[in-house]
């Protein structure tokens, strides 16, 4: 499975924005690059994917490098119910198998 | 939309005994995951059905876990005997066919503990 890396930890304020990396060097031409996160005693929940061309949502952006071997999850303005674990993960595929693999995250902490 | 639906919430049981998890997807949602999560291993996927259709059951640790699919909007997953290093959140998830351009929902997960 492709891999990613990613920070174990980092720290923000509220009310500023916050930026995630993600490296992924061996990234596939067919592989998503997709974000969820994990508040603290609830399920991952989906924030948002691409695939080669930045994207917005409602609840962040994502930037992905040109050569699609990182990318970069914008939180715009940082609140206190965004403190969670972030996983950047690619969505490898392989005919009809579909796969999310997790890893360790990011454990992003907002201060007040 | 009432979300993937998990129950119970939490389940507290001794060991030997057999536990049923059980899992109600997302209307339309072709695809459900079993994942377990613990603090040593983190996020593992058990098994996914697409379709109803297992496909994938590489995860599952041992035979004494099975998970079933009968119809599109039910899923379990047994363990039989438990024992308690199967204590850890158990979470099912759902997406449209086609996964890696659509999210995964997940339900809010049952907490087991065996004793």
């Amino acid at each position: 499975d492709a891999k990613t890396t990613q920070p174990n930890s980092m720290e923000s304020n509220e009310e500023e924005p916050v930026h995630l990396p993600c490296n992924h060097s061996t990234i596939s031409g067919t592989d998503y690059i997709h974000w969820y996160r994990q508040l603290p005693s609830q399920g991952p929940e989906y924030v948002i994917h691409g695939l080669t061309s930045n994207v917005n949502n409602r609840m962040a952006s994502l930037a992905i490098a040109e050569d699609r071997k990182s990318s970069t999850l914008i939180l715009h303005r940082a609140t206190l119910r965004d403190a969670a674990v972030y996983y950047c993960i690619l969505y490898t595929s392989g005919g009809s198998n579909y796969k999310l693999t997790f890893g360790k995250g990011t454990l992003l902490t907002v201060n007040p | 939309d009432a979300g993937v639906i998990q129950s119970p919430r939490h389940e507290v049981t001794e060991m030997g005994q057999e536990v049923t998890l059980r899992c109600k997807p997302i209307s339309g949602h072709n695809s459900l995951f079993w994942y377990r999560q613990t603090m040593m291993r983190g996020l593992e996927l058990l098994i996914y059905f697409n379709n109803n259709v297992p496909i994938d059951d590489s995860g599952m640790p041992e035979d004494r876990f099975s998970a079933k699919m009968p119809n599109a909007s039910f899923s379990t997953l047994k363990i039989q005997p438990s024992e308690p290093r199967d204590s850890a959140v158990y979470f099912c998830a759902s997406s449209p066919a086609g996964g890696r351009n659509y999210g995964y929902t997940f339900g809010s997960g049952t907490r087991l503990t065996v004793v």
